[in-house]
């Protein structure tokens, strides 16, 4: 079955300085994923996906995550933080589209709140 | 603004009442997913139309919920007797058939709070 781990719930980190946030897989076949940034009482905005292609993947906002087969992770990257970055990260995978599978649902991850101090 | 609308944007009820959201897909946007999010959690999968035929429910969705999209264009999704444990954010996303690898569109969501 298809599932995402977000290890930390909270991520902090200094304004200026690099970002990380963690994101693990586990499908059947090769993965689609997707990182998306929701912000308090809104819905969930895309950053960027890895469909195929290049294991760095560049998105909005400067942000970029690093596809990593062997260690099935997906991890969200930013070389500088800025205090606007502060919201809640979603990682989410779906399976490739193939007969008989389910089409484009996403199975999220239960989030990573990232805050961004001054 | 042509991105996924979701109406209304809040909605608080009484226990046992039905309740019904409508979400607006980004036009031409043939796929459209509704998913449920509650505190401290991702966002769940609830059910998924192509076009205007209903292809798949989560085992989420109860028999108090269901889903429509009469023309393949907006959708309704009604809760009847609304239970405490409803209380959520419900969200809307479209996305267009093709190319296969399209990210879905999100809605701001509809949040409800059952007295």
């Amino acid at each position: 079955a298809q599932s995402v781990a977000q290890p930390e719930d909270q991520v902090n980190v200094a304004e200026g300085n690099p970002l990380t946030v963690k994101c693990t897989y586990s499908v059947s076949g090769n993965p689609y994923l997707f990182w998306y940034v929701q912000y308090p009482n809104r819905g969930l905005q895309f950053l960027l996906k890895y469909i195929t292609g290049d294991n760095l993947v560049k998105g909005s906002y400067g942000f970029e995550a690093e596809f990593n087969k062997s260690q099935t992770s997906f991890h969200l990257k930013k070389p500088s933080a800025l205090v606007s970055d502060s919201a809640l990260y979603f990682c989410a995978v779906r399976d490739m589209p193939r007969r008989g599978s389910t089409l484009g649902r996403l199975y999220f991850g239960r989030g990573t709140q990232l805050t961004v101090w001054p | 603004d042509t991105g996924v609308s979701q109406n209304p944007r809040h909605k608080i009820t009484k226990r046992g009442q039905n309740v019904t959201f409508r979400c607006d897909p980004i036009s031409e946007h043939n796929r459209l997913y509704w998913y449920r999010q509650t505190l401290g959690q991702g966002p769940e999968f609830l059910t998924y139309f192509q076009n205007e035929a209903q292809l798949e429910k989560s085992r989420l969705l109860s028999d108090r919920f269901s889903a429509e999209r009469p023309k393949g264009s907006f959708s309704t999704l009604e809760i009847q007797r609304t239970e405490q444990g409803d209380s959520a954010m419900y969200l809307c996303a479209s996305t267009p058939t093709q190319p296969s690898g399209n990210e879905q569109f999100f809605g701001p969501g509809t949040r409800l709070t059952v007295l």
